[in-house]
């Protein structure tokens, strides 16, 4: 079956535009979680969506990031005025429920890079 | 409040010779851990977890990890290395309640050695 899938998987834009990632989780999974990896470093939490619940936004680092979740299924992270330390790669999650025994699924990423 | 450690930010080891990454955890409830691993320019892939049970993990590609309790540990080990092993490995850990994050190791970079 078809896994997560992330789009582009490739970005380049100047510094001061606005980006869109896409993110198609697997069919089923209520729960979405968006990481940013910068280079040689761990991932970093930025947003995790729960079925109709509201947003758990705590890792965004700053307002020109955003995400929604349209229909409980596709996810679309948004950074607004990018800037060159938002360059990294940008992975997507899902999981099948809220459960904690659950594993995450990862798409392949975009990697976003600033000039 | 619960974290990961991952000692060793590269580890490098010949072709057949043991591999073991290490993991040390905190968490004021018992955890859920899980080991995934990342090939280049892909995104993560579980390796194994462990929620409850036997503590000794089997997962894939010949890897396994044992949950130590008394140590907090969970280590990575596989008996002999393959060329096809380098890639890097994250620890993760996530609480036993109804948390939505899981938080993440810095990961392990491992190189085998014809």
């Amino acid at each position: 079956g078809a896994g997560v899938s992330q789009s582009p998987s490739n970005k380049v834009t100047e510094k001061g535009k606005d980006v869109e990632l896409r993110c198609d989780p697997i069919s089923g999974h209520t729960a979405l979680y968006w990481y940013r990896q910068s280079l040689g470093q761990g991932l970093e939490f930025l947003i995790y969506f729960q079925g109709n619940s509201a947003p758990d936004k705590s890792g965004l680092p700053s307002d020109r990031f955003s995400a929604e979740r349209t229909g409980g299924s596709v996810s679309t992270l948004t950074i607004q005025r990018t800037q060159q330390e938002d360059s990294a790669v940008y992975l997507c999650a899902s999981k099948l429920s809220q459960g904690t025994d659950q594993p995450q699924h990862f798409g392949d990423g975009t990697r976003l890079s600033i000039l | 409040a619960q974290s990961v450690t991952q000692l060793g930010s590269h580890v490098s080891v010949s072709e057949g010779a043991l591999v073991l990454l290490r993991c040390n955890y905190s968490s004021s409830v018992p955890p859920y851990l899980f080991w995934y691993v990342q090939y280049p320019n892909q995104g993560l892939q579980l390796l194994l977890k462990y929620t409850t049970g036997a503590t000794l993990v089997k997962g894939i590609n010949g890897f396994e990890a044992e949950f130590k309790k008394s140590e907090t540990s969970f280590h990575l080990t596989k008996p002999s290395a393959h060329m096809s092993d380098a890639a890097e490995y994250f620890c993760a850990v996530s609480r036993g309640s109804s948390a939505s994050k899981i938080i993440f190791g810095s990961g392990t970079r491992l190189s085998i050695r014809p």
